[in-house]
């Protein structure tokens, strides 16, 4: 079992919807999740960080997450032809493990 | 602030030879990782180090290895170059080892093995 899986191909919204974005992982005690966005040929960027039960928003993105199904998502809203990028989910493990995991990513096509 | 930087960003070497990669992470911060993207492929760890110790390894071979320096900067060397270790290579820094916020990664170096 993959310790963060990222399973869907990738996703083309129209410009102005919502692209969601699936995450799940596989330490129970996992303390910190997060979502990078990156540009191809670029480095990842931090976009989103969530550490508790909920959602969290910050501008036209909300990271959700949900410990007990460990389960991680990410909502763009109004979606834009600059948020065309792979999306990457990342957890950091248990406690003594601090290394950050990745996900494979998931594309984002957004269709003006 | 200075982000993290990586030097150089890009490298062509020759299978069999020796790679050497460098890392500044951002003032104050101990901790240095490594990662391996290499194309299609998400992002596999290869190295963390805190307090010029090495905390973590990943699954790779001991050809990979490197090292942290007083003032925190990092170097990875690849020896024996193997055409599938061309990648980028990515380095990130954060405050440290109980650290639980996300890192901040540097711009890469792209190693090409002909």
């Amino acid at each position: 079992q993959k310790e963060v899986e990222q399973n869907s191909g990738p996703l083309s919204v129209p410009e102005g919807a919502i692209a969601s974005l699936n995450c799940t992982y596989s330490d129970r005690v996992s303390q910190s999740f997060f979502w990078y966005r990156q540009y191809s040929g670029k480095s990842p960027e931090l976009i989103m960080s969530i550490y508790s039960n909920g959602d969290k928003e910050d501008g036209r993105f909300t990271a959700q997450l949900n410990k007990a199904s460990q389960y991680v998502s990410l909502l763009i809203r109004d979606s834009q032809p600059s948020d065309s990028a792979t999306y990457l989910c990342a957890v950091i493990g248990g406690f003594g493990n601090n290394r950050l995991a990745f996900g494979k990513g998931n594309q984002v096509v957004v269709i003006p | 602030e200075a982000g993290v930087t990586q030097s150089p960003t890009h490298l062509i070497k020759t299978r069999g030879q020796q790679a050497t990669l460098r890392c500044s992470p951002i003032s104050g911060h101990t901790s240095v990782y490594w990662y391996q993207q290499a194309l299609g492929l998400g992002l596999q760890f290869l190295l963390w180090y805190d307090e010029g110790e090495e905390r973590n390894r990943g699954n790779f071979p001991p050809r990979f290895s490197g090292r942290q320096f007083p003032n925190y900067s990092s170097e990875l060397n690849v020896n024996a170059l193997e055409l599938e270790d061309s990648a980028l290579y990515l380095c990130a820094s954060s405050l440290g080892a109980r650290t639980n916020y996300g890192y901040t990664f540097g711009s890469g170096t792209r190693l090409t093995v002909v």
